[in-house]
């Protein structure tokens, strides 16, 4: 089955305690996204990745970190965590080879920081 | 930045009236895509209409792009109890020069009551 998994589901921690959100896709996606969302903004970009060993900011990238070491992983990683990127975590890929576009998003990950 | 912008931002119809749901952005687009969301959940890829396209048709669903005045309309009809959800439009840009960008806007909150 084609899909986005996101591990873990439900986080909560405290400040500056670094944490990885992972993100695996089983499709052969070249392209993969992370978002946040956030009641009154909707989803916002944090990074996003073309392939393996690219990757580039979004609109929201202060306080995170990603790698893109294989293809089916993508990493969201917050090395110090704060109170304000409590928020709900999605990960997305898409095929960008063969144009389709349409991206598959992962079930989200709710994030809680004390 | 916030690309798309939908309106409005909070629909309640009764079940089987159309619903109709706007979307505007601000700059040029490759493709533009609604996504459905379901409370708290993924989102799910509903329908892709590319720039030089004008209507398109899916089941209940019919999108619309006006690229002179930079807005797209989602229309469902027959409305049902199941499709209350939010939706999302989002704007696609891709430079081909290794950068492709997935814009969502805020969201439209559709109540459905049967």
């Amino acid at each position: 089955e084609a899909q986005v998994t996101q591990n873990p589901r439900y986080l909560i921690t405290v400040t500056g305690k670094k944490l990885t959100v992972t993100c695996s896709q089983n499709m052969n996606h070249e392209y993969m996204s992370w978002y946040r969302q956030d009641p009154g903004l909707g989803l916002r970009q944090i990074y996003y990745s073309m392939n393996v060993e690219v990757t580039d900011k979004g609109d929201v990238p202060e306080g995170y970190k990603v790698s893109r070491k294989e293809k089916r992983n993508f990493p969201l990683i917050l090395e110090s965590p704060s109170p304000n990127q409590t928020s709900l975590y999605f990960c997305a890929s898409t095929s960008i080879g063969r144009a389709s576009y349409e991206q598959y998003f992962g079930p989200g990950t709710r994030l809680t920081v004390t | 930045s916030q690309q798309g912008e939908e309106d409005p931002q909070a629909l309640s119809i009764q079940e089987g009236e159309n619903a109709t749901m706007n979307c505007s952005y601000k700059t040029s687009i490759n493709n533009l895509q609604w996504y459905r969301q379901n409370s708290g959940r993924g989102l799910v890829h509903l329908i892709l209409i590319r720039s030089n396209e004008r209507e398109k048709h899916s089941g209940r669903l019919r999108v619309t792009l006006d690229t002179s005045k930079k807005s797209s309309s989602l229309l469902i009809t027959a409305s049902r109890a199941a499709d209350t959800a939010s939706y999302f439009c989002a704007t696609a840009l891709y430079s081909g020069a290794g950068s492709y960008q997935l814009t969502f806007g805020k969201g439209t909150k559709l109540s459905v009551i049967p």
